[in-house]
């Protein structure tokens, strides 16, 4: 088992452009969440999904979407990036409200 | 808001040593985890407490939740230079956000042979 996944693990982007970061996970969790890590401020969540076809508002989702078009797939996509948003990005799965397992992260610079 | 208070921000000690993280919340959880972090790379799941008193250990780790649920501590016994890393708490508040986890902000720990 893999566990968790992400793509791509690190970068760069100009203000303004767009891209999607991609979360897989192979252990038939429902439940799939985003975060961000910034120095200083620990963990903070972006959105979240409990289950195919549903997502939800995390703490700080302003500039970001997400879908969950596959229970396996986890997508947050940034339209216009800002220079706000550059972060280390982690994806986590749970089988449901229990324990959270974290992928490997994606590290964001945008200029 | 919630807000999981975690100290020390930054520990170091010499290899041997003891050591202790704690994580206070001003509110009664619903579960508390503890996470370790190498730097560059995920969270790596440690333990889970979610009953008052409740005490789990894995090797040298101890972690423990008071009867309020409101702090735990996490303690390392003979501190190993593999033991470095950034321990981070994280909170369910349960209710509406069962499932839904707010973190510490870390403490850094180094161990030096």
């Amino acid at each position: 088992n893999a566990g968790v996944t992400q793509t791509p693990k690190f970068r760069v982007l100009k203000t303004g452009q767009s891209m999607t970061l991609l979360c897989a996970q192979d252990m038939n969790h429902e439940y799939m969440y985003w975060y961000r890590q910034d120095p200083g401020m620990g963990l903070r969540l972006i959105h979240y999904s409990v289950g195919e076809g549903t997502t939800a508002k995390g703490e700080v989702p302003d500039g970001y979407n997400v879908s969950r078009l596959k229970k396996q797939n986890f997508l947050l996509g940034l339209e216009s990036a800002a220079p706000s948003q550059t972060s280390v990005y982690f994806c986590a799965s749970s089988g449901s409200t229990d324990t959270q397992y974290f992928g490997p992260g994606t590290r964001l610079t945008v200029l | 808001s919630q807000e999981l208070e975690q100290s020390p921000q930054s520990l170091i000690v010499q290899e041997g040593k003891n050591l202790t993280i704690n994580c206070t919340s001003s509110k009664t959880l619903y579960g508390l985890y503890w996470y370790k972090q190498k730097y560059g790379e995920g969270l790596i799941f440690l333990m889970m407490l979610q009953k008052g008193g409740e005490e789990k250990s894995h090797e040298k780790i101890t972690a423990k939740l008071d009867e309020k649920k409101q702090q735990s501590s996490l303690h390392i016994t003979a501190s190993q230079p593999s033991h470095a890393g950034i321990y981070l708490c994280g909170a369910d508040a349960g209710g509406s956000t069962l499932g839904r986890l707010y973190f510490g902000r870390g403490t850094q720990l180094t161990v030096w042979p």
